[in-house]
């Protein structure tokens, strides 16, 4: 079993729609969580970055870390069709330990 | 600002042949990665540097990988003999200090025939 689980995908939306991504993670030493947005033939780019539990807001973007369930969410509001790309979560135990990514959600917001 | 650079962008080698990547970093960033991507999966950290000095190699294949960032900025990563199952993306990136957000450069696609 992987430590970090996500849906491969590939989620299809229309353009504006509210997106949700999701990633399921197994190890309860996990304390800080990413997104990031990696678009074709490059590489990824942070988007949201949460410590511990809670919810974190930037403009369309909202990070939701729920570590009871060891679950977290990203959402996307008015989806647009340059929000199409993966997303890979992300996660480490400590200050300085390394990332452990999921393997991603392609996601694809049709004009 | 410049970002991390990567060259080769793309190389097609074939199996138990060498080859060799290239990254230089943003100016001023102390911590460097290298990272392998596979085709549907996650970046995954090969290794890190702190200037010129490793700080984790954990996930490295030391058999046939090796890297190195001698004057604590370049980095090279070297695979010899490859393997079809390192046709990879790799990906290098580099943060001010670590923890730090990391920056990614575009990667270089290897495909191992």
């Amino acid at each position: 079993q992987k430590e970090v689980e996500q849906d491969p995908g590939p989620l299809s939306v229309p353009e504006g729609a509210i997106v949700s991504l999701n990633c399921t993670y197994s190890n309860s030493a996990f304390q800080y969580f990413m997104w990031y947005r990696q678009y074709s033939r490059k590489g990824p780019e942070l988007l949201m970055y949460t410590y511990s539990s809670g919810n974190k807001e930037d403009g369309r973007f909202t990070a939701q870390v729920d570590k009871s369930s060891k679950y977290i969410s990203l959402f996307i509001r008015d989806s647009q069709p340059s929000d199409s790309a993966t997303y890979l979560c992300a996660m480490r135990k400590g200050a300085g330990n390394m990332l452990t990514f999921g393997g991603g959600t392609r996601l694809m917001v049709k004009p | 600002e410049a970002g991390v650079a990567q060259s080769p962008r793309y190389k097609i080698i074939e199996k138990r042949q060498s080859v060799a990547f290239w990254c230089n970093p943003i100016s001023g960033h102390a911590t460097l990665y290298w990272y392998q991507q596979i085709l549907g999966q996650g970046p995954k950290l090969l290794i890190q540097f702190q200037n010129n000095g490793v700080v984790d190699d954990s996930q490295l294949p030391k058999d046939r990988f090796s890297a190195e960032r001698l004057k604590g900025v370049d980095s090279t990563l070297k695979i010899q003999p490859a393997k079809l199952e390192d046709s990879a993306v790799y990906l290098c990136a580099s943060s001010l200090e670590a923890p730090g957000e990391q920056y990614f450069g575009p990667g270089t696609r290897l495909t191992v025939t």
